[in-house]
Parts: structure tokens; C-alpha cells; sequence
């Protein structure tokens, strides 16, 4: 049963264009969403992130955006540049039994092209 | 520098044996997690730990075991009940018990069963 799920494997982007990575949920009981980006043999580092009472937030190039009623989060990297390709996890948090416990999605493959 | 450390990078396993990955850190945080990552699969909870001496399980906890005998301190012990052991392990803390704490990860640790 995927909670968070990340429908798309992989994208490709120009650099200099728009990346837009989605991500849909399915747990009311979310409340805070998280982007981690994952270079290959390192663990994930934190990007952004956004409380449910929220519907957008904003750090340098990257904005994510969050659909309550829709369950759905997106994140946008603009512009795009070479050092984004990495693959992208969303991840949302709830509180288990007084304890946080973050879902992650499978991830999606970003590939900036020069 | 405040981080947390996994070692070893690369372990190779013999069918049937047990091995322990460790994970220190240093950042004062309560909260520490193991998670699994498979192609796929994005990122699984093995094991998380709120405080010493107590740790729950996670979604797949089946064929492992922690403790948490130090705040520091999470290893990871994989046992040969494990089935299908062979991936990359990720160990985590954070500050704890509210949602919207930035998880931190550690690099990794590539196991590999032979």
C-alpha cells in the first residue's frame, strides 16, 4: 500500500527550463511534506519542505506547491541547472503513536541536458 | 562538524551470517531510523528509536535488529532471517517527537550478500 506515491520514474529537462516533479498521497493524517534529492551511493539531503497549512513555499529556485483537497504536492526547480540531476524523493510526515514517522515516495530521476 | 556517520561503506556478507552496520551521531538529536533503499522501492522504515532504550518497529523490520544503548548510538544488525538482504541502508536522527523535523541522513552503507 504506497501512501506517497511518485508516478513518474524519471524525467529529462533542458537546462535552463522549468522541472516540475509530482507526487500524490493518499493519508489524511499527513501534515508535513518533505524533498530530499539523493545523488548515487549518498544518502538524501533535505531541499524543501511545507506545513499542510500552507499552500506554497518558496527557497531560491525551488517552490513547492501543496493540494490539500487534491492530495498532491509538486516541486519546481527553476531555472534548471546541471547540479540538479539526482534522483528526487517526496516524503510526508505524520505523527505515529506521539512519534513522527516520515513515508517516502519511490523517487523520481531528474536528468538536466545541457 | 555535526553530522552522523555510517560505516562501513561497502560490506559483503556470506550467506548465513549476521553483520552489524553502525551509525553514530553527533548532532544531540532523540530520534534515529534505519531505513532500506531498493530500486523502486524509494526509502522503507526498518527500525526507528525515540529515546535509549526503546526502539519500534518499522514497516519491515522482519530479519533485523537494533539497540540503543547510547543516545548516540543506532546499529543496525542484519540476520541471516533476512531473505532478501542485499541493498543500500540509510540510517537518520531527528530532533523528534513533533512532525516537520528535518530528517538528517547519514552517506550509506552498500551491503552485499555472496
Amino acid at each position: 500500500d504506497q501512501q506517497v506515491k511518485q508516478n513518474s520514474p524519471s524525467l529529462s529537462v533542458q537546462e535552463g527550463r522549468i522541472s516540475i516533479l509530482n507526487c500524490d498521497y493518499t493519508n489524511s493524517m499527513f501534515d508535513y511534506f518533505l524533498w530530499y534529492k539523493k545523488y548515487p551511493a549518498e544518502g538524501p539531503t533535505f531541499l524543501i519542505s511545507i506545513s499542510s497549512i500552507k499552500d506554497k513555499n518558496e527557497d531560491g529556485r525551488f517552490t513547492v506547491f501543496l493540494n490539500k483537497s487534491a492530495k498532491h504536492l509538486s516541486l519546481h526547480i527553476v531555472p534548471s541547472q546541471p547540479g540538479d540531476s539526482a534522483v528526487y524523493f517526496c516524503a510526508a510526515s505524520a505523527l505515529w503513536f506521539g512519534n513522527e514517522k516520515l513515508t517516502f515516495g519511490t523517487g523520481t530521476r531528474l536528468t538536466i541536458i545541457p | 562538524d555535526g553530522g552522523i556517520t555510517q560505516s562501513p561503506k561497502y560490506l559483503f556478507r556470506k550467506e548465513g551470517q549476521n553483520v552489524t552496520l553502525s551509525c553514530e551521531q553527533n548532532l544531540n538529536h532523540d530520534a534515529m531510523y534505519w531505513y532500506r533503499q531498493d530500486p523502486g522501492q524509494g526509502l522503507r522504515l526498518i527500525y526507528y528509536s525515540q529515546i535509549v532504550n526503546d526502539f519500534q518497529k518499522g514497516d519491515i523490520a522482519e530479519g533485523y535488529s537494533v539497540s540503543r544503548e547510547k543516545k548516540e548510538s543506532f546499529p543496525l544488525t542484519v540476520t541471516s532471517a533476512q531473505k532478501n538482504p542485499t541493498a543500500f541502508y540509510l540510517c537518520a536522527s531527528s530532533t523528534g517527537q513533533e512532525t516537520g523535523n528535518t530528517i538528517y541522513f547519514g552517506e550509506g552503507s552498500w551491503l552485499t550478500v555472496v
